[in-house]
């Protein structure tokens, strides 16, 4: 049971280069999101999802685009990337709505520059 | 809308030291609230939990009381480690939100020598 995976997990960019974040989950789980961490700021929500084939914005999504086409998948797409983008991504998923056996499991992380 | 308003760092203490990290939210609906723990080059595991007013989540010998009065979720330890350095995240989320996501702190990084 690996968890949550994230590739890859260090990455440069040039601006205007695109890319795609991929994270599993073998948990079976029917949430999945994605969040950028910046120095001060904590994590924030870019992008998120309540199942296979549904996505929806989060408070900073511009920029970005994501899929879930495999329930285990989410991939999240910088078509051009500005510096303003380099951040550590967090991939996290959970299962249950709010309650009693509510968790957000957090993948390891990746750590994009862009220059 | 909903946040969530941590202490600010860097915390730093000796071993054994007691420890408090404050942290106070404001929230519509009734949120459930979280301690996250991020060591040094890792992601972010759920450290404790407290899902309605009173409760009390612990582990690791770490605790946090779910104070509705106050809308407060202090962390506090009795005795840290050298091993506790880490940066700590306040989360909250309700029933309202987005698919569930989480509202972090900016989070306080503690520092803890020997």
């Amino acid at each position: 049971n690996a968890g949550v995976t994230q590739t890859p997990k260090f990455r440069v960019l040039k601006t205007g280069q695109s890319m795609t974040l991929l994270c599993a989950q073998d948990m079976n789980h029917e949430y999945m999101y994605w969040y950028r961490q910046d120095p001060g700021m904590g994590l924030r929500l870019i992008h998120y999802s309540v199942g296979e084939g549904t996505t929806a914005k989060g408070e900073v999504p511009d920029g970005y685009n994501v899929s879930r086409l495999k329930k285990q998948n989410f991939l999240l797409g910088l078509e051009s990337a500005a510096p303003s983008q380099t951040s550590v991504y967090f991939c996290a998923s959970s299962y249950s709505f709010v309650g009693f056996d509510y968790e957000q499991y957090f993948g390891p992380g990746t750590r994009l520059t862009v220059t | 809308g909903n946040s969530v308003t941590q202490m600010e760092g860097p915390v730093t203490l000796s071993e054994e030291a007691f420890l408090t990290i404050n942290c106070t939210y404001t929230a519509t609906g009734y949120p459930s609230l979280f301690w996250y723990v991020q060591y040094p080059g890792e992601g972010l595991q759920l450290l404790l939990k407290a899902t309605k007013a009173d409760d009390k989540g612990s582990n690791k010998g770490f605790e946090a009381t779910y104070r509705k009065e106050t809308t407060s979720f202090h962390l506090e330890k009795g005795s840290v480690q050298v091993s506790d350095s880490a940066v700590y995240f306040c989360a909250l989320t309700t029933n309202n939100q987005a698919g569930t996501a989480l509202i972090f702190g900016k989070g306080t990084t503690l520092s803890v020598s020997s």
